[in-house]
């Protein structure tokens, strides 16, 4: 069964040092999706990209976020600098299709602890 | 402004028994609404989802009901299993021209099946 792959699935950073985590979408899989998870919440949408374009980045706090899929397929998120509050599961998602395309499918997470 | 909320942050039930997971909702333009089931140290998975042209959904074990003039939806579990122990998010994502499919999680709701 295909899957959304992640990695790392785990990060300790100090704060003020840069993290990057890569997404690879379920093949074929045109809509990308970047969520925060915090500890005893639902998870958050970050960015969305349809293909290589972005379609809402309206949640992403781009000080010191950035998102990139330079080629539609597998995406990368950085954060720099990190900051205690970022400690959080960062979870990527793809869809078929168009971006109402309905059921989003979950990678694993990266669960980052700034220090 | 929690547009998706789910009231009760834990549920108990004893295995063979039935579990009712509920979700409401203040936004009357969300019109597809599903469950994630998720595991600790992994990536939510879908389990169900339905469309507000409908009423009900099955599949096996578990069934979504939708009560639109009461912006509330449940997730039934019938029989529950020790294996269904885990953190339920509903989300939901709506009509407009703004829409990306982006989906709005409730906090989720921590499920203990004991055997």
């Amino acid at each position: 069964e295909a899957e959304v792959a992640q990695s790392p699935r785990y990060k300790i950073t100090e704060k003020s040092q840069a993290v990057a985590f890569w997404c690879d979408p379920i093949s074929g899989h045109a809509t990308l999706y970047w969520y925060r998870q915090i500890l005893g919440q639902g998870p958050e949408l970050l960015v969305q990209f349809q293909d290589e374009s972005v379609v809402d980045d309206s949640q992403l706090p781009k000080d010191r976020f950035s998102a990139e899929r330079l080629k539609g397929v597998d995406s990368t998120l950085k954060i720099q600098p990190a900051e205690l509050g970022d400690s959080a599961m960062y979870l990527c998602a793809s869809s078929l299709g168009d971006p109402r395309g309905g059921t989003q499918y979950f990678g694993p997470g990266t669960r980052l602890t700034v220090l | 402004d929690q547009q998706v909320k789910q009231n009760s942050p834990s549920l108990s039930v004893q295995e063979g028994r039935i579990s009712i997971l509920n979700c409401d909702y203040t936004n009357s333009m969300f019109d597809y609404f599903l469950w994630y089931k998720k595991y600790p140290a992994e990536g939510p998975t879908f389990l169900i989802s339905i469309s507000s042209i409908k009423d009900k959904n099955e599949d096996g074990r578990f069934t979504v009901f939708l009560n639109k003039s009461a912006k509330h939806l449940s997730l039934h579990i019938v029989p529950s299993q020790p294996g269904d122990s885990a953190v339920y998010f509903c989300a939901a994502s709506g009509r407009g021209s703004s829409n990306t499919g982006k989906l709005i999680f409730g906090q989720g709701t921590t499920l203990q099946v004991k055997p």
